[in-house]
């Protein structure tokens, strides 16, 4: 069965360094998501990207944060200056380029760690 | 907006036990419900869904019911394995491409 896949699995970073988090999203699925989950919170929606732009975004997604899809596969999210605040689990998703009520699927999450 | 709430864990249940976790919504209009799980160490899974009222998801003998006069989606399994041991996330969606609102997970331990 297809899977999205998320590299790296984890990434330890120093306070105030930028870092990449990416992403392969199902191969014909045409929006793409992230989501982060605090440790002991609940999974949160960042952001979803549909045709190269941003469909939505929550209020998390500020500045600090950017998407792209630079290629035909990958699919990345950029933190430009990282905070404690941002350690957790990044969760990239994907769904099938429809309205109707396809589920999303999800990576297996990129563990974050800032210093 | 659009939330979801899931009774506190952990919940700790005998092998061969019967599971409920209850999940109730708030949103308007007509979303599809979820039932993701998340094993220790891996991502999240779509254990099942429902898309309208009545509709009844199903998969590995997990049971969900979509409820609208309750809108409840409660996750019941007949008889659990110590393999089920994991976190259940419910979650609803308002369909197509929109963001996956999530509950807060409730943690299940089944012991031998």
């Amino acid at each position: 069965e297809p899977e999205v896949t998320q590299t790296p699995s984890h990434q330890v970073t120093q306070m105030g360094q930028e870092v990449i988090l990416r992403c392969v999203p199902i191969s014909n699925h045409l929006y793409f998501y992230w989501y982060r989950q605090i440790l002991g919170q609940k999974v949160e929606f960042l952001v979803s990207f549909y045709n190269n732009e941003i469909s939505e975004k929550s209020e998390i997604f500020d500045d600090q944060f950017s998407v792209e899809r630079p290629d035909g596969s990958n699919f990345t999210l950029k933190i430009r200056s990282t905070k404690l605040e941002d350690s957790a689990m990044y969760f990239c998703a994907s769904s099938l380029p429809t309205n109707s009520n396809q589920p999303q699927h999800f990576g297996d999450g990129t563990r974050l760690s800032i210093l | 907006g659009d939330s979801v709430t899931q009774m506190e864990g952990p919940v700790t249940l005998s092998e061969e036990a019967f599971l409920t976790i209850n999940c109730t919504y708030t949103a308007t209009g007509y979303p599809s419900l979820f039932w993701y799980v998340q094993y220790p160490g891996e991502g999240l899974q779509l254990l099942l869904k429902a898309t309208k009222a009545d509709d009844k998801g199903s998969n590995k003998g997990f049971e969900a019911t979509y409820r609208k006069e309750t809108t409840s989606f409660h996750l019941e399994k007949g008889s659990v394995q110590v393999s089920d041991s994991a976190v259940y996330f419910c979650a609803l969606n308002r369909g197509g491409y929109q963001k996956v609102t999530f509950g807060t997970g409730t943690k299940l331990q089944v012991i031998p």
